[in-house]
């Protein structure tokens, strides 16, 4: 069935280190692809998303490219900083707009100072 | 533009216990979907509502669970009785076919814990 795969966590990182959060997929046809994001005590936050094989999404300066030959969608930061400690969760969403999401099981990044 | 909005935050119940959770999803929006989250995994989809219709409420465990959206706007998921697996966050999102990527925007959720 269609899945999402993640990087276990948690991953732990020194302000401005690089960030990578690994995830692929599995799924008939060609999904739309996204990052969400949980902070501690909030709700859940879409980060970024692409809908289309080589799109790259991009926010508060994460990267992510879909990638259909390797059916990845790895979350990039060049510099990561205290205040991006959260979970966060790839999803996937078979291309039919208006359907539920299929989230992978998220991974934990604490960033020190 | 106010968001999803949720209640309770919390609720501990006993196990064979009902409880009932409600959802105000954001003025305008035709879909609203109801995800549970176990602790240590992502949102896993229960049921989503078109309107007040139903389109998927496959992994739904239906001998206890039921949700409703009368009037296609706000919605109730009821638990009936809990079980000590049913400790998890309840998620409600709704989205807008307004909005060409159709994005799903989440409450804050309910956490239930069963003891």
């Amino acid at each position: 069935g269609d899945s999402v795969t993640q990087m276990e966590g948690p991953v732990t990182l020194s302000e401005e280190a690089f960030l990578t959060i690994n995830c692929t997929y599995t799924a008939t046809g060609y999904p739309s692809l996204f990052w969400y994001v949980q902070y501690p005590g909030e709700g859940l936050q879409l980060l970024l998303k692409a809908t289309k094989a080589d799109d790259k999404g991009s926010n508060k300066g994460f990267e992510a490219t879909y990638r259909k030959e390797t059916t990845s969608f790895h979350l990039e930061k060049g510099s990561v900083q205290v205040s991006d400690s959260a979970v966060y969760f790839c999803a996937l969403r078979l291309n039919q707009a208006g359907t539920a999401l299929i989230f992978g099981k998220g991974t934990t990044l604490s960033v020190s100072s | 533009e106010a968001g999803v909005a949720q209640s309770p935050r919390y609720k501990i119940i006993e196990k064979r216990q009902s409880v009932a959770f409600w959802c105000n999803p954001i003025s305008g929006h035709a879909t609203l979907y109801w995800y549970q989250q176990i602790l240590g995994q992502g949102p896993k989809l229960l049921i989503q509502f078109q309107n007040n219709g139903v389109v998927d409420d496959s992994q739904l465990p239906k001998d206890r669970f039921s949700a409703e959206r009368l009037k296609g706007v706000d919605s109730t998921l009821k638990i009936q009785p809990a079980k000590l697996e049913d400790s998890a966050v309840y998620l409600c999102a709704s989205s807008s076919p307004g909005q060409g990527s159709y994005e799903q925007y989440f409450g804050p959720g309910t956490r239930l814990t069963v003891t």
